[in-house]
């Protein structure tokens, strides 16, 4: 089955800084990659998604790039900002609606 | 708008007892169900999804099981709980598309088992 790794499992950067988080899966029939946002004591939320007939996507300070042939696919976060401070999970779809998700990126913004 | 109610939120239970955590989504027609584990410090493990009725795609062969008795009901259970069960519990639902879509997650059920 798919299995989605993601590093790095902490991160901590400073106010204005980029943030760069990156996974790989497994399974090459997967096509959607989402990247979901967890802030303490909330339920995750998504933020920015990726099919695979795309290789880069934006939303204002956010981008998530994808690479089929060596299967990863990266989260980008610039001029971050203390609000940003929250658990990141990737995930990839190998298709039939199931979505399994990375072990998740504590990000810490400094300010 | 959609919602989604899982409970109970919080729950403390001894090793050997049975468990049964409820979840249904309100506002929209035949979801995808899913049921996640979060242990401490981890990430969200798939444990169940549901295209409908009665379909249940298990992914951890544990001492877990799942059932949908209805279209936006999603039951997660247990005959005897395991002290390895404790964890963060999370339902969530998409919508039924030709590939798969945002989740929308619950609140979480969080259980200790002593």
């Amino acid at each position: 089955g798919e299995n989605v790794e993601q590093h790095p499992s902490t991160l901590s950067v400073q106010e204005g800084d980029s943030a760069v988080i990156k996974c790989t899966y497994s399974d090459s029939a997967s096509n959607y990659f989402p990247w979901y946002k967890q802030e303490l004591g909330k339920r995750p939320q998504l933020i920015i998604d990726i099919r695979s007939n795309v290789g880069e996507k934006k939303d204002q300070r956010i981008a998530v790039t994808l690479n089929k042939t060596a299967k990863h696919f990266s989260l980008h976060i610039t001029e971050t900002q203390p609000e940003d401070s929250a658990v990141y999970f990737c995930a990839a779809s190998p298709g039939g609606n199931k979505l399994v998700f990375g072990a998740g990126t504590i990000l810490r913004v400094k300010s | 708008s959609q919602t989604i109610h899982q409970w109970p939120a919080t729950l403390v239970q001894p090793v050997g007892s049975p468990l049964s955590l409820e979840c249904t989504v309100e506002g929209t027609s035949n979801p995808n169900l899913y049921w996640y584990r979060q242990a401490a410090g981890r990430g969200l493990q798939l444990l169940f999804y549901s295209v409908g009725i009665g379909q249940i795609s298990s992914e951890v062969p544990q001492n877990l099981s799942a059932s949908r008795p209805q279209d936006r009901q999603f039951i997660l259970s247990s005959k005897k709980l395991l002290l390895s069960d404790s964890g963060f519990y999370l339902c969530a639902w998409s919508v039924r598309l030709a590939g798969t879509g945002e989740l929308f997650f619950g609140e979480g059920s969080r259980l200790t088992v002593l």
